[in-house]
């Protein structure tokens, strides 16, 4: 089993500052996802990065893969209530099951 | 755009009940998976099951536990005799195929056993 420790665990921040929250591993991956869980829902999927130093653009969201695919960053720029919600990261790479991260959870104040 | 329902969204149990907790996945999903999160902790993999097998099951995943798609469209999840450590978020999910397909999940069943 694959151990994803993901920082920070907590942050509250006011709206239209700037973040970013890390995933990491000590095993290499070949893939890995992005979900975000809002209160009360399931988590949904927002990325999948593949390619080691990739980097994917969700509009106010950069996702970037480690050039040596053990870790993965999620940035966002000028936070919104709407961004609140934990944040999960995932390999993807052909288990059966898929292993989720500690998670960090986001507060945005408006 | 189609999307996977859980019944019901909070059921309240005795310590020592039997539930049934019921996902309807995605219609043309092959893979169904159950997970649990603990009020404030990490949602956890609990069983993935395909092909009307159990594929992979988790250490959490014991004899009190099993799973069940009895129809061709439902997928259950049953706890034989609940105790007051299985309360929590219970979410299902499927996904089209294993690897990098996403996982679709429901909005889970609250389950309290008190």
């Amino acid at each position: 089993t694959q151990l994803l420790e993901q920082s920070p665990q907590f942050l509250s921040i006011q709206e239209g500052e700037n973040l970013t929250v890390y995933c990491n591993s000590s095993s290499v991956f070949s893939s890995l996802q992005w979900y975000r869980q809002e209160p009360g829902e399931g988590p949904v999927l927002l990325v999948t990065v593949v390619t080691g130093g990739e980097v994917k653009k969700l509009k106010r969201l950069t996702f970037q893969f480690g050039d040596a695919r053990k870790d993965s960053s999620l940035h966002i720029t000028a936070a919104q209530p709407g961004d609140t919600g934990l944040y999960l990261c995932a390999p993807s790479e052909g288990y059966q099951k898929v292993t989720f991260g500690t998670g960090t959870k986001l507060q945005v104040i408006p | 755009e189609p999307e996977v329902t859980q019944t019901p969204s909070h059921q309240v149990t005795q310590m020592g009940q039997e539930v049934i907790l019921r996902c309807v996945p995605i219609s043309n999903h092959l893979y169904f998976y159950w997970y649990r999160q603990i009020l404030g902790q990490k949602v956890e993999f609990l069983v993935s099951f395909y092909n009307n097998e159990i594929s992979e099951k988790s250490e959490i995943f014991d004899d009190q536990f099993s799973v069940e798609r009895p129809d061709g469209s439902n997928f259950t999840l049953k706890i034989r005799s609940t105790k007051l450590e299985d309360s929590a978020m219970y979410f299902c999910a499927s996904s089209v195929d294993r690897g990098r397909s996403p996982l679709h999940f429901g909005n889970g069943t609250r389950l309290t056993v008190t």
